[in-house]
């Protein structure tokens, strides 16, 4: 089956730096996306990796071990606006084709 | 102008009526999705469509349909709407060059009594 697994919550303080870990378990693994929810609002498009190491956007980078079935999302200077849900997501290679498999999310509170 | 909307955004309907939630898109994506949320389990997908005559089954279809009546547009169906299908939906929409960044409608939050 497949199953990805990352903390349901972390709290950190503004202008620190936090990490989200996200394992997965897949069949067909592809790539490792993540997506930034707020209350009441949609998923937004964070980042992707498909390939081994470090991507960087800004405040956010995404890390990927694909031998270790593992990512994570790195969040620097925190700011009190980076409160909200992540969501790591593996896109994945099935019988049906390709489809994205979210996590359970993990909730940010970010304290001043 | 929103780039993804879903018609309507909050729905209260009863146990065994018909409903169908629409998203409409503009973003000229040739893929469409249909997601679940419930809190604490994420976005569960239901369907997906990678163009107007290739509809999916997601991991939890049960219970619903899918029409995709043209590039742009993508409904969901549940021909028996039943308590447990209470949760927010949210159609999402991807481009074949970018398949993995989608982006989402506003959602939809369907209560069934």
């Amino acid at each position: 089956g497949q199953s990805l697994e990352q903390p349901s919550e972390v709290t950190a303080v503004e202008g620190a730096i936090v990490q989200i870990n996200c394992t997965y378990q897949t069949s067909g693994f592809y790539g490792l996306s993540w997506y930034q929810q707020h209350d009441g609002g949609a998923p937004t498009f964070l980042s992707y990796n498909a390939l081994d190491g470090l991507e960087e956007t800004g405040r956010f980078s995404s890390f990927l071990s694909r031998s270790d079935s593992y990512g994570y999302l790195l969040l620097q200077e925190l700011q009190m606006k980076d409160s909200a849900s992540y969501f790591c997501a593996v896109r994945d290679q099935g019988t049906g084709g390709f489809k994205t498999i979210f996590g359970a999310g993990t909730r940010l509170f970010v304290k001043a | 102008d929103a780039d993804v909307t879903q018609t309507p955004r909050n729905r209260i309907t009863k146990t065994g009526k018909r409903i169908m939630l629409e998203c409409s898109q503009t973003k000229g994506h040739d893929r469409m999705y249909w997601y679940r949320q419930d809190p604490g389990l994420g976005l569960r997908l239901i369907y997906y469509s990678f163009d107007v005559k290739d509809i999916n089954k997601g991991e939890i279809s049960d219970g619903y349909s899918v029409s995709r009546q043209a590039q742009a547009k993508f409904s969901l169906s549940l021909e028996s709407a039943i308590p447990n299908q209470t949760a927010l939906y949210f159609c999402a929409t991807s481009d074949f060059d970018r398949p993995y960044e989608q982006y989402f409608g506003p959602g939809t939050r369907l209560t069934v009594t």
